[in-house]
């Protein structure tokens, strides 16, 4: 079945740096976008980056521009986010999910925590 | 401040209907596609509606979309209690070549 899979949440203090990666299988990793999207404590949802199939687009929200950036590696069916200058409210549980010009398949999220 | 405009919150009784309406823009809502997402308590979010209108299998047919103009509306009837949670509008933004979510419903089932 269609799976995704984050891991690489943890707490790490303010101006360090975190890998995010997103397993995933069941389908055509390499036919579809990716998204990352994140939820602060309490929060809506934010989305944060979307890369295309082919990794050759990337997008980003303001808040993360220049600190974050997305990539995928086909042939391992891997989605990451490097993010890098880490604040607090970068504080959130980060969620993978494939686009089909629209989030349709959803992973289970890894949260980060930053603190000193 | 989100780019696309939802009530914070809305309730009804079991077995009412609800509209849920999200308000945006002609670079956003008015020349894309519309999805609505659900996210139950605890749980990873989960794509109600997509293309404006069209329910993912397994989706049942209590739950409905809508959109004119610049405007969406997630339609539910029949309310469980289970459908208790927070729903979110979300579509492309053009003119900030960013995809954009609504701030969020909360729906009480009463």
């Amino acid at each position: 079945q269609v799976q995704l899979v984050e891991s690489g949440g943890g707490v790490v203090q303010p101006g360090r740096s975190l890998r995010l990666s997103c397993a995933v299988s069941g389908f055509s990793f390499s036919s579809f976008g990716m998204f990352w999207v994140r939820q602060a404590p309490g929060k809506g949802l934010e989305w944060v980056a979307l890369i295309s199939d082919d990794g050759s687009s990337k997008y980003y929200a303001d808040s993360v521009k220049g600190r974050f950036a997305v990539s995928r590696d086909n042939s391992k069916n891997t989605l990451y986010l490097q993010m890098n200058r880490l604040r607090s409210d970068d504080t959130a549980v980060y969620f993978c999910a494939r686009d089909s010009n629209a989030l349709d398949v959803w992973g289970q999220g890894t949260t980060v925590t930053v603190s000193s | 401040q989100s780019v696309l405009t939802q009530s914070p919150s809305v309730s009804a009784a079991p077995g009412q209907k609800v509209t849920i309406s999200c308000s945006g823009s002609t670079s956003n809502i008015e020349n894309n596609y519309v999805s609505w997402y659900q996210q139950l308590p605890g749980t990873a979010p989960k794509l109600l509606i997509y293309d404006n209108n069209r329910r993912p299998s397994g989706i049942p047919d209590r739950f409905s979309g809508s959109k004119s103009g610049t405007s969406a509306a997630l339609g539910i009837t029949g309310l469980q209690t289970g459908d208790e949670g927070d729903y979110y509008c979300g579509t492309w933004d053009h003119s900030l070549s960013a995809w954009v979510f609504g701030g969020g419903t909360r729906l009480t089932v009463l």
